[in-house]
């Protein structure tokens, strides 16, 4: 069945450090994959998506590549801020018609940064 | 527009009794996912409702159960309960619930504590 891996934390940076959070998946076909992120005492909220193989998701300096090839959507941002602490999460939602709106999730990797 | 909203944020209840929670769509939503978060097991899907109906379901037993209303608002109950429900709560609302490549989007969810 599908399955998403994410590097375990918690990852502890300086301001603006470069920042790699590792994600593998395993899924038959194309499936879609996201990067949310959870604040402190907040909700989850999408951070990036892509939804075929090659497409870069990226937002607030956040960027993600879908290597089909590696089967990898590793989350990076070249310059991170205290403001960028929380927790962050790779998901996956796969291709059939049963399973394209169920979310499979990695464990999430805790990121602190200080100033 | 208003995001999903949960109610209760907090829940504190005795083993074996029964619990319901609510979620509210963003307007105009019609498909309502719910997932369990813990620390040990992250956060796993339980169940989709589309217009009214159950569309996928994950593994957990038949003590979790759903269902959702003709205004796209949706209901989760425990019956039963165990120490082990004790967990975060999370729905999410996707404008079409279509495809893999839609965005779903996560309320702050609800804590449920097992005593």
């Amino acid at each position: 069945g599908n399955s998403v891996t994410q590097m375990e934390g918690p990852v502890t940076l300086s301001e603006e450090a470069f920042l790699t959070i590792n994600c593998t998946y395993t899924a038959t076909g194309y499936p879609s994959l996201f990067w949310y992120v959870q604040y402190p005492g907040e909700g989850l909220q999408l951070l990036l998506k892509a939804t075929k193989a090659d497409d870069k998701g990226s937002n607030k300096g956040f960027e993600a590549t879908y290597r089909k090839e590696t089967t990898s959507f590793h989350l990076e941002k070249g310059s991170v801020q205290v403001s960028d602490s929380a927790v962050y999460f790779c998901a996956l939602a796969g291709t059939n018609a049963g399973n394209n709106r169920k979310l499979i999730w990695g464990l999430g990797t805790s990121l602190a940064v200080n100033p | 527009k208003a995001g999903v909203t949960q109610t209760p944020r907090y829940l504190i209840k005795t083993r074996g009794q029964q619990v319901t929670l609510s979620c509210s769509p963003i307007s105009g939503h019609r498909s309502v996912s719910w997932y369990q978060q813990t620390p040990g097991q992250g956060l796993q899907f339980l169940f989709e409702y589309f217009s009214e109906t159950q569309r996928n379901k994950g593994n957990f037993p038949g003590r979790f159960s759903g269902r959702q209303f003709s205004n796209s608002r949706s209901e989760m109950n425990v019956s039963t309960l165990e120490l082990g429900d004790s967990a975060l709560y999370l729905c999410a609302s996707t404008q079409r619930g279509a495809s893999s490549t839609d965005t779903q989007y996560f309320g702050p969810g609800t804590r449920l504590t097992v005593l």
